[in-house]
């Protein structure tokens, strides 16, 4: 059972508006991550932050902007959405040095810029 | 570069057969180990990690590491349809935590009835 949360599960916009995708858990996790992944294609982090007013771009540039303002909310902006900006997104998850904490995923946004 | 590789597949096996699935990394100092099954259209979920060289099992899945050759398997034993999915395999050098986990690309899991 999740316990982070995505929404919306589905958007489909136009070109150059402003959308923000949500993220949230409940579980207390300092770290989390923000994952970008095109269908049947690999993952790739975008953003990730390891705790309040911390945030950093991962390997894959990317256009979005992420803010960390409280421990359970992530969210992620894109400013003027472009058709390449199509994709899913992923909002995980994890506590920093414990060894049976997993990454857990959200159920991802699937994003579609028209 | 820190890298994590996985044939791309897709690798079909009957059902009740073994699966096995390979992984390579690159970097030396790998601490953690982590297999996950992705189904199509849905978000990764973790099903096995190992820390430790040899083998650890979980019901039919059995995942082996060995450290000398950087090499890590997964092996899905007495297949079934509903494991026909994607697996990927993450690799973390920063020890104990899953933070910054580099992706496998993922293998792609036929199983046929």
């Amino acid at each position: 059972e999740a316990d982070i949360y995505q929404t919306p599960r589905y958007l489909v916009i136009g070109t150059g508006k402003k959308i923000t995708l949500e993220c949230s858990q409940t579980m207390g996790h300092d770290k989390m991550y923000w994952y970008q992944q095109d269908p049947g294609m690999e993952l790739h982090l975008i953003h990730y932050s390891y705790g309040v007013n911390s945030t950093e771009k991962g390997d894959l540039s990317s256009e979005s902007t992420v803010s960390r303002i409280r421990t359970e909310h992530f969210p992620l902006t894109l400013e003027s959405a472009r058709p390449s900006h199509t994709s899913q997104y992923l909002c995980a998850s994890t506590k920093t040095g414990a060894y049976n904490s997993p990454l857990h995923f959200g159920n991802g946004t699937r994003l579609t810029v028209t | 570069q820190k890298e994590v590789e996985q044939n791309s597949g897709p690798l079909s096996v009957p059902e009740g057969a073994i699966a096995s699935l390979n992984c390579t990394y690159s970097d030396r100092g790998s601490q953690s180990f982590f297999w996950y099954r992705q189904y199509s259209g849905k978000s990764p979920e973790l099903i096995m990690f190992i820390y430790s060289n040899g083998d650890k099992e979980d019901g039919r899945f059995t995942a082996q590491l060995n450290k000398a050759s950087q090499y890590v398997s997964l092996l899905i034993r007495d297949s079934q349809p509903s494991d026909s999915a994607t697996y990927l395999c993450a690799v973390n050098s920063n020890g104990g935590s899953q933070g910054n986990l580099i992706f496998g690309k993922g293998t792609k899991l036929s199983v046929k009835p």
